[in-house]
């Protein structure tokens, strides 16, 4: 079953726009994952931000973590058309089995130059 | 270091036929886990290896099976294939195991199922 789930399904922006993808999930989590994945090719990891964080930073991503919601949301800033790619967010069950990442359906995000 | 490698990137089978792919992780990375990918499924994790034991497994039939050597390569194994294992399939590799820290992942294997 799917932990997290994105929303939207789908972003198409222009180059030099924001871009802001959330994820959903179920469970309580050690840490969430966002990982983006270009067309058929292997996942990326991007950012990781534990539960005990609210907010994190790298370069053009920033990361917010509401544990009480469960929620998160990915913004990239000043978009790109090199940006367009899948993005996924991935968590572990709390005091679940350990070893595996549980992802959504992802956000398939389209730069348009 | 070089980064998670998998073979082959491409393959393609018929229905009824086995199948083993390979994975050899980050060196030093004792962890390996698999995930199958469908556009209807979505990333799915098939199973994780760490020093040659299977640590956890997901949900999926008994003809997906895996193995990992002394080295930390892994092998993974579709058996009796069926048109729905068409997918990619993805290994990524860690120090430790479980998810409290990063995967990282190879490029994957494309297999077709005809």
């Amino acid at each position: 079953s799917q932990q997290g789930e994105e929303d939207p399904q789908a972003l198409s922006i222009q180059e030099g726009e924001n871009a802001t993808m959330n994820c959903s999930y179920k469970t309580s989590i050690n840490n969430l994952q966002w990982y983006r994945q270009n067309s058929g090719r292997g996942l990326v990891h991007l950012i990781l931000i534990r539960s005990n964080e609210r907010e994190k930073h790298s370069g053009r991503l920033r990361v917010t973590l509401d544990t009480s919601k469960k929620s998160s949301s990915l913004l990239i800033t000043a978009s790109r058309a090199a940006d367009t790619a899948s993005y996924f967010c991935a968590t572990e069950n709390y005091g679940g089995s350990q070893g595996n990442l549980i992802f959504g359906k992802g956000t398939k995000l389209s730069v348009k130059p | 270091k070089a980064g998670v490698t998998q073979t082959p990137r491409y393959l393609i089978k018929t229905r009824g036929q086995q199948v083993t792919l390979s994975c050899s992780p980050i060196s030093g990375h004792r962890s390996v886990s698999w995930y199958q990918q469908t556009p209807g499924q979505g990333l799915q994790f098939l199973f994780e290896y760490f020093s040659e034991t299977q640590r956890n497994k997901g949900n999926f039939p008994g003809r997906f099976s895996g193995r990992q050597f002394s080295n930390s390569r892994s092998e993974m194994n579709v058996s009796t294939l069926e048109l729905g294992d068409s997918a990619l399939y993805l290994c990524a590799s860690s120090p430790t195991s479980g998810v409290v820290d990063r995967q990282f992942f190879g490029p994957g294997t494309r297999l077709t199922v005809l």
